[in-house]
C-alpha cells in the first residue's frame, strides 16, 4: 500500500512557466510534509516543508499548498528555470520521530 | 554545514560477497537512516537508528543488517550480496524529527 502518491510521473515546463507537482497521502496521523529536491549524482536535499496548521507556505519561488480535508499537498514552482530541472520527492511523517515516507518522485525538466 | 559522507560513490561486488557500506555524519545527530533508491520506486527505508547500538527495521530490511557502534557512524551490511540488491544506497541523518540530511549515495552493482 503506497501511503504517499505523487503525480504526474514526469513534467516538462517551459522556462518562466509554473511547475505544479501534487502529492496525496492516506495516513491522517501524518503531521509533517516536506518536499525534497535531487540533482543527478547528489543526494536529496530539503526544499520546503509544511505542517498541517497552515494551508500555504512560500519560500522564494517555491510554495507548498496544503489541503487537510482532501489529504493532499502540492508544490508550485513559479517562474521555473532550467536550473530547477531535477527529481522532486514529496514525503510525510508523524510523531516525534523523523521517519519519512517518500513518494516515488517525479522528474521535472524545464526547457530554455 | 551538515556533512554526511558515504565511504564509496561506486562499488562493484560479486554475488555472495559480504558488503559494508559506511556512513558518517559530523553534526552529532541522533537519527540515522539507510535508504535504497530505484527508478520508479522512489526512496525506500531499509533500517534506521535513533541512538547508538539501537536499530529499527524500515520497510525493506530483508537481506540487510546494520550496525551503529558510535553516534556518528551507521553501517549497512549486505551479508550475502545478490543481484537484486544492485541499487543506489543513500544514508541520511537528522536531529530529533526535523530535516533529514542526505549523503551523496553509493551506487552498488552486484554481478
Amino acid at each position: 500500500q503506497q501511503q504517499v502518491k505523487q503525480s504526474p510521473q514526469s513534467l516538462i515546463v517551459q522556462k518562466g512557466g509554473i511547475s505544479i507537482i501534487n502529492c496525496a497521502y492516506e495516513n491522517t496521523a501524518f503531521d509533517y510534509f516536506p518536499w525534497y529536491q535531487q540533482f543527478p549524482g547528489k543526494g536529496p536535499a530539503l526544499l520546503i516543508a509544511i505542517r498541517p496548521d497552515v494551508s500555504e507556505k512560500k519560500e522564494g519561488r517555491f510554495t507548498i499548498s496544503f489541503n487537510k480535508s482532501a489529504k493532499q499537498f502540492s508544490l508550485h514552482i513559479m517562474d521555473s528555470q532550467p536550473g530547477d530541472s531535477a527529481t522532486y520527492f514529496c514525503a510525510a511523517s508523524s510523531g516525534a520521530n523523523s521517519k519519512l515516507t517518500f513518494g516515488k518522485g517525479i522528474t521535472l525538466s524545464v526547457r530554455p | 554545514d551538515v556533512k554526511v559522507t558515504q565511504s564509496s560513490r561506486y562499488l562493484v561486488k560479486r554475488t555472495g560477497e559480504k558488503v559494508f557500506l559506511e556512513c558518517v555524519q559530523d553534526m552529532d545527530h541522533e537519527n540515522m537512516f539507510w535508504y535504497r533508491q530505484d527508478p520508479g520506486l522512489g526512496l525506500r527505508l531499509i533500517y534506521f537508528s535513533y541512538d547508538v547500538k539501537m536499530k529499527e527495521k524500515g520497510d525493506i530490511p530483508e537481506g540487510y543488517s546494520v550496525s551503529r557502534e558510535k553516534k556518528e557512524r551507521f553501517s549497512l551490511i549486505l551479508e550475502s550480496a545478490s543481484t537484486n540488491q544492485t541499487s543506489m544506497y543513500l544514508c541520511a541523518s537528522s536531529l530529533r524529527g526535523i530535516e533529514q540530511y542526505f549523503g551523496p549515495g553509493t551506487r552498488l552493482t552486484v554481478t
